[in-house]
């Protein structure tokens, strides 16, 4: 069974950094992108980044261009999202997400989601 | 950018009967790369419809996507209590960045 497990969240002041973690499990991890895709309290899914299957390259939400870092190890089937200079409009469910097919040039739909990590960011 | 408005905000109908959103593009969204998901209170988006028209894997054939260029169709026939949720339209491409959600619609089952 495709797995996909989420930690890391919590509450962080203004300013502070987060680092979240997605571990996944039941597929060929490598052979996929992934992304990380937030949902505010009451409102709809935010994409925020994405990242090949090897590695090489990520792409960012313009809201969180420059502060997000995403990176994964393949060796151990996990992904990370490093937050920084945190705002009280990042605060969100968090969620680790798997696009439905092998990168063949598209950055695809989302067939999988975990079960979310909540980031709360208030003084 | 492409901005997806879903219509309408919300739908009441009852068991049995048919549910029809609209999802529509600021502009055309390339290859049908539009996805559909629902949503239940407390739990994560789970995919029904990719291609504008394929079901994802479990998906009951009660859930029927359709539309092109810039106009697309979510239809949910015989509507069941366990129907009631928001419905999230999604498009996608060959750029991360082309990722865009509509604001969805919530379908109540009266």
């Amino acid at each position: 069974e495709v797995q996909l497990l989420e930690s890391g969240g919590g509450l962080v002041q203004p300013g502070g950094s987060l680092r979240l973690s997605c571990a996944a499990s039941g597929f060929k991890f490598s052979d996929y992108a992934m992304n990380w895709v937030r949902q505010a309290p009451g409102k709809g899914p935010e994409w925020v980044s994405h990242i090949f299957g090897g590695g090489d390259r990520s792409y960012y939400a313009d809201s969180v261009k420059g502060r997000f870092t995403l990176s994964r190890d393949n060796s151990n089937n996990t992904m990370f999202l490093q937050m920084n200079s945190l705002r009280a409009e990042d605060t969100a469910v968090y969620y680790c997400v798997k696009d439905a097919v092998p990168y063949n040039g598209v950055c695809d739909a989302f067939d999988v989601w975990g079960q979310g990590t909540v980031v709360t960011v208030s003084s | 950018e492409v901005v997806l408005t879903q219509s309408p905000g919300t739908l009441s109908l009852s068991p049995g009967e048919r549910a029809t959103l609209s999802c529509r593009g600021s502009q055309t969204v390339t290859s049908n790369y539009l996805a559909w998901y629902q949503q239940k209170p407390g739990q994560a988006p789970r995919l029904l419809i990719y291609g504008a028209s394929s079901r994802a894997t479990g998906i009951p054939d009660r859930f029927s996507g359709s539309g092109s260029g810039t106009d697309f169709t979510l239809t949910i026939s015989r509507l069941e209590p366990e129907d009631s949720a928001v419905y999230y339209c999604q498009k996608y491409g060959r750029s991360a960045t082309m990722y865009t959600f509509g604001q969805g619609t919530k379908l109540e089952i009266k």
